[in-house]
């Protein structure tokens, strides 16, 4: 069974940092490309970073270009998500998703398919 | 970045209704996109990608059409356990972007 299981949350000062992990299990890690979302309260969901299965190909979204870092440790089965300089509109919970794709003449369609539970990261004084 | 407008952004609706869901895109994004219900408190589960391919598991109830710039989602019968909001997502290229979604209530 697919799980992917998001930690590192909690309450942290603007400015601040935090770094978020999720553990994969129940399929072949290394050979994913991975994804993080994220949720403000209330509010829908937001595409934030992607990582290639090797870990050396990264996109992010605007709003967290060069302060958000995603990594990733295939040994060890884990996708990360660095987060630096953060803003109380980084609120919000974070969830970690495996791309699967469909090869098709042009390219790739990607989808989520499976998604963590989430964890909910503050930002506030 | 691509814009995706999404409408209606809430509706009301009865058990047994025929729903559609419409996304925009800013730009031609050919037929990467994929639809997403979200329940509160949940993570999202996946329905439909590459615009009308029905993610195994799902109920034949929701479909996907559409290409280019426009698309739709469509719940034949609307059923109890599809009040949720839905979600629109692009691939085609980065930024990925979400519509802003529609939550689908009961009438």
């Amino acid at each position: 069974e697919v799980q992917l299981v998001e930690s590192g949350g909690g309450l942290v000062q603007p400015g601040g940092s935090l770094r978020l992990s999720c553990a994969a299990s129940g399929f072949s890690f290394s050979t994913y490309w991975m994804n993080w979302v994220r949720q403000a309260p209330g509010e829908g969901l937001v595409w934030v970073s992607r990582i290639s299965s090797d870990g050396t190909t990264t996109a992010y979204a605007d709003s967290v270009k060069g302060r958000f870092t995603t990594s990733r440790d295939n040994a060890q089965n884990t996708l990360y998500l660095q987060m630096t300089s953060l803003r109380a509109e980084d609120t919000a919970v974070y969830y970690c998703a495996r791309d699967d794709s469909l090869a098709y003449s042009g390219g790739y369609y990607t989808y989520f398919s499976y998604w963590g539970l989430g964890t909910l990261v503050t930002v506030s004084a | 970045a691509i814009q995706m407008t999404q409408f209606p952004s809430h509706l009301s609706a009865s058990v047994g209704d025929r729903v559609t869901i419409t996304c925009r895109a800013s730009q031609d994004i050919r037929n990467d996109l994929g639809w997403y219900q979200q329940k509160p408190g949940k993570a999202p589960n996946l329905l439909i990608y590459a615009t009308s391919r029905l993610q195994s598991g799902v109920s034949s109830r929701f479909s996907g059409s559409g290409s280019g710039t426009d698309f739709t989602l469509t719940i034949s019968s609307l059923q109890p356990d599809d009040f949720a909001t839905y979600y629109c997502l692009q691939d085609y290229n980065y930024p990925w972007t979400f519509g802003q979604g529609t939550r689908v209530e009961v009438q």
